[in-house]
C-alpha cells in the first residue's frame, strides 16, 4: 500500500492551504496525519481526519473520500510551516506518506 | 509522556546494534511501542510496533527479518535489535508511544530520537 503527497504547498499568510494524500480506497481506513517542524521531532495532531488531541487550533480540519484524503490547513501563520505526513494502518503496518513542506508566504 | 532513546552512533556495515527507549510519564506496561526512522533529509518510515504486552510484533517490509523490537515492563524500556546493517539504515531512529485507537496502531508521542550512522 502507498501513499501519495505532494512535495510541497505554498499558502501566503492568512490563506488557505490544503494538502492531499492519495492512496487506493483511502477512504476507507482511519486516516492520521502529523507535523515535523525543522529539527523536531513529529508530533501527531489529527487522527481519525477529524479528531484532533486537545489544545490544537480548530484551523486544521481533515475529510477523506474515495482515493483522496485531505488536511486543511484555514487562517495560515507562519508558525504552521512544517512538513505534514498522513498515515494510515494497513496490513499490519503503518505506512507513511512522503510527506508534504508547507511553506507560508 | 517523556520517550529517551539511546545507544545511536556509527557502526560498520554488517554489524550489529542495539537502541534503547526509556519511557516515564505514563503506564508503559499498558502501551503499545513503536520504532520508526528517517534518513538524513528524507521522510518517516515506520519500522516496528509491540503490543502492551510483548505478544504482538509487527514490522515493516525493509526491515523483516534484521530487526526485532522487544521491551522490558518492569524496566519501562523499549529496545531495538538491528543486525546485518547497511547504509541504507543510517537514519534518526524515534521511538513513539502508541496512540491506542484499535484495531489500529499508530504513533502518538515520539521521542527526540537517536543518530544512528552505518558507516566504514
Amino acid at each position: 500500500y502507498a501513499l501519495t503527497q505532494p512535495l510541497s504547498v505554498s499558502v501566503a499568510l492568512g490563506q488557505t492551504a490544503r494538502i492531499t494524500c492519495e492512496g487506493n480506497n483511502i477512504g476507507s481506513k482511519n486516516v492520521y496525519w502529523c507535523r515535523q517542524r525543522p529539527g523536531q521531532a513529529p508530533v501527531l495532531f489529527m487522527y481519525r481526519e477529524i479528531n484532533r488531541p486537545s489544545g490544537d487550533p480548530e484551523r486544521f480540519s481533515g475529510s477523506k473520500s474515495g482515493n483522496t484524503a485531505t488536511l486543511t490547513i484555514t487562517r495560515a501563520q507562519a508558525g504552521d510551516e512544517a512538513d505534514y505526513y498522513c498515515h494510515v494502518w494497513d496490513s499490519s503496518t503503518v505506512v507513511f506518506g512522503g510527506g508534504t513542506k508547507v511553506t507560508v508566504l | 509522556v517523556q520517550l529517551v532513546e539511546s545507544g545511536g552512533g556509527v557502526v560498520q556495515p554488517g554489524r550489529s546494534l542495539n537502541l534503547s527507549c526509556a519511557a516515564s510519564g505514563f503506564t508503559f506496561s499498558r502501551s503499545g511501542m513503536h520504532w520508526v526512522r528517517q534518513a538524513p533529509g528524507k521522510g518517516l518510515e515506520w519500522v516496528a510496533v509491540i503490543s502492551h504486552d510483548g505478544n504482538e510484533k509487527f514490522y515493516g517490509d525493509s526491515v523483516k527479518g534484521r530487526i526485532t523490537i522487544s521491551r522490558d515492563n518492569s524496566k519501562n524500556t523499549l529496545f531495538l535489535e538491528m543486525n546485518s546493517l547497511r547504509s541504507d539504515d543510517t537514519a534518526v531512529y524515534y521511538c513513539a508511544r502508541d496512540l491506542w485507537d484499535p484495531p489500529d496502531y499508530i504513533p502518538e508521542s515520539w521521542g527526540q530520537g537517536t543518530l544512528v550512522t552505518v558507516s566504514a
